[in-house]
């Protein structure tokens, strides 16, 4: 158990739907990453979030939005689904910004039909 | 960050050593080598990093070359839990305007055996 825990593990909506996911990170951690793992792309990097405030951008769609909450959980809002969004969604957290060791959450696995 | 090669696949027996060989020939004098693994598609699990000593910790050691230009994650005792995905990654530790972002190569899937 790496302490970041993400909601809900599974998901299945409808293209063209809007869906929340969300992820609290380790006790102590104040950087927040989002990834993206796709069969066909493998795991790429979507977003991060430091203390609040976006950090930094990866290969993250216009559609796509993320933010930190002061309590220091995100949440990564996916709208007007496509069925190519379909994957899973990891969120890691780490310490600080720059911090190499970052922990892994269980994940969201998307479905869109 | 540099690049890394990995092979696509090994095998392994159980109790046997795994050695999952990395190439990082371009590596930069302040990156360090990362392992991460991750068991069919739960999320990836830190194992390791080192700069460039040789790192030991519970989960496995990690083999660096004097060049830099290559190193090598060992599973001393491999059981079957550890079959999974091996990413091995470069990357800069700390530095004004770095994050944190790990860029994920295909990795190395490791079988292990009975």
């Amino acid at each position: 158990d790496s302490g970041v825990t993400q909601t809900p593990k599974h998901l299945i909506t409808a293209t063209g739907q809007r869906v929340t996911l969300r992820c609290s990170p380790r006790s102590g951690d104040l950087s927040v990453y989002w990834y993206q793992q796709s069969l066909d792309q493998g795991l790429q990097f979507l977003i991060q979030y430091y203390n609040g405030e976006e950090r930094a951008k990866g290969n993250i769609l216009e559609r796509f939005s993320a933010q930190q909450f002061p309590d220091l959980h995100s949440e990564l809002n996916l709208s007007s689904l496509e069925l190519g969004d379909s994957a899973l969604y990891f969120c890691a957290s780490s310490v600080q910004a720059t911090q190499e060791t970052q922990y892994f959450g269980p994940g969201t696995r998307l479905l869109v039909l | 960050d540099a690049k890394t090669t990995q092979p696509p696949s090994m095998d392994c027996a159980e109790g046997r050593a795994a050695n999952l060989p990395c190439n990082h020939s371009t590596i930069s004098g302040n990156e360090y080598v990362y392992w991460y693994r991750q068991i069919h598609s739960q999320g990836p699990q830190y194992i390791i990093h080192g700069l460039k000593n040789n790192e030991t910790n519970e989960m496995a050691s990690l083999i660096i070359t004097e060049d830099r230009k290559s190193s090598t994650l060992i599973l001393p005792h491999a059981t079957l839990r550890d079959t999974a995905v091996y990413y091995c990654i470069v990357r800069v530790a700390h530095g004004s305007g770095n994050t944190g972002k790990l860029i994920f190569g295909q990795g190395t899937t490791l079988q292990v055996k009975p």
